[in-house]
């Protein structure tokens, strides 16, 4: 059973501060997906990776893939309240293109 | 970009009564569409892959008789949740495939049933 878990599952930080959102998976899947999600909204796109070693800046985020350890991070730099969301990441199944979730990570950004 | 769009948005219904949900692919053709329920603060689980002229694949766990599946075209998905109940209150999303492409999201459909 593919299994996407991250950590941490809640998440609350000042503004201005770093951190970063851990997704480790079972498969061997070489592509992941990074979402963000608003409150009572769909997904958003934040990135996707498809290799090893794959890394991919958008503003104040970066994602990286390790498909060796079956892991990815979404580090956040300098946060502000409006990174304030939910994140997923996501790999893909077997039977393909179909997204297997991990269960998200709540992030608060706080002043 | 791509756009899927998803229809209704929201949508109240009374227990014992039916609902369409409509996954359309607005600039690319869909060869594969998903349909994903999301209760509130959890994650998103797929529960069925449809294909377009086949029958839809359903994931372990859900009913194929109440979540009827048709994707009768490239572009077009349908999602009917028959005799729906309160239990089904939920957020669906659709995700619609062209052959590898990245996936795009619809908006979601937000459905309580009373």
């Amino acid at each position: 059973e593919l299994k996407v878990e991250q950590n941490p599952l809640f998440l609350s930080m000042q503004e201005g501060k770093n951190y970063t959102i851990y997704c480790n998976y079972s498969t061997t899947s070489d592509r992941l997906y990074w979402y963000r999600q608003d409150p009572g909204k769909s997904l958003e796109s934040l990135f996707v990776l498809l290799s090893n070693g794959a890394v991919k800046q958008e503003g104040r985020l970066m994602a990286s893939l390790d498909t060796k350890a079956r892991l990815s991070t979404l580090h956040i730099t300098a946060a502000v309240h409006d990174l304030s969301a939910t994140y997923f990441c996501a790999v893909e199944t077997d039977s393909g293109y179909a997204l297997n979730f991990g269960k998200g990570t709540s992030l608060l950004v706080t002043p | 970009g791509a756009v899927v769009s998803q229809h209704p948005s929201w949508v109240i219904c009374k227990s014992g009564t039916s609902v369409k949900i409509e996954c359309r692919s607005l600039d690319f053709q869909a060869t594969t569409m998903f349909w994903y329920r999301q209760f509130p603060k959890q994650s998103l689980m797929l529960m069925a892959t449809s294909n377009e002229g086949s029958k839809a694949t359903y994931e372990q766990g859900v009913e194929k008789d109440k979540f009827l599946i048709n994707h009768a075209s490239l572009t077009l998905s349908t999602l009917t949740v028959t005799s729906a109940h309160p239990e089904d209150s939920s957020f669906y999303i659709c995700s619609a495939s062209d052959r590898g492409s990245p996936l795009h999201f619809g908006n979601g459909t937000r459905l309580t049933v009373t």
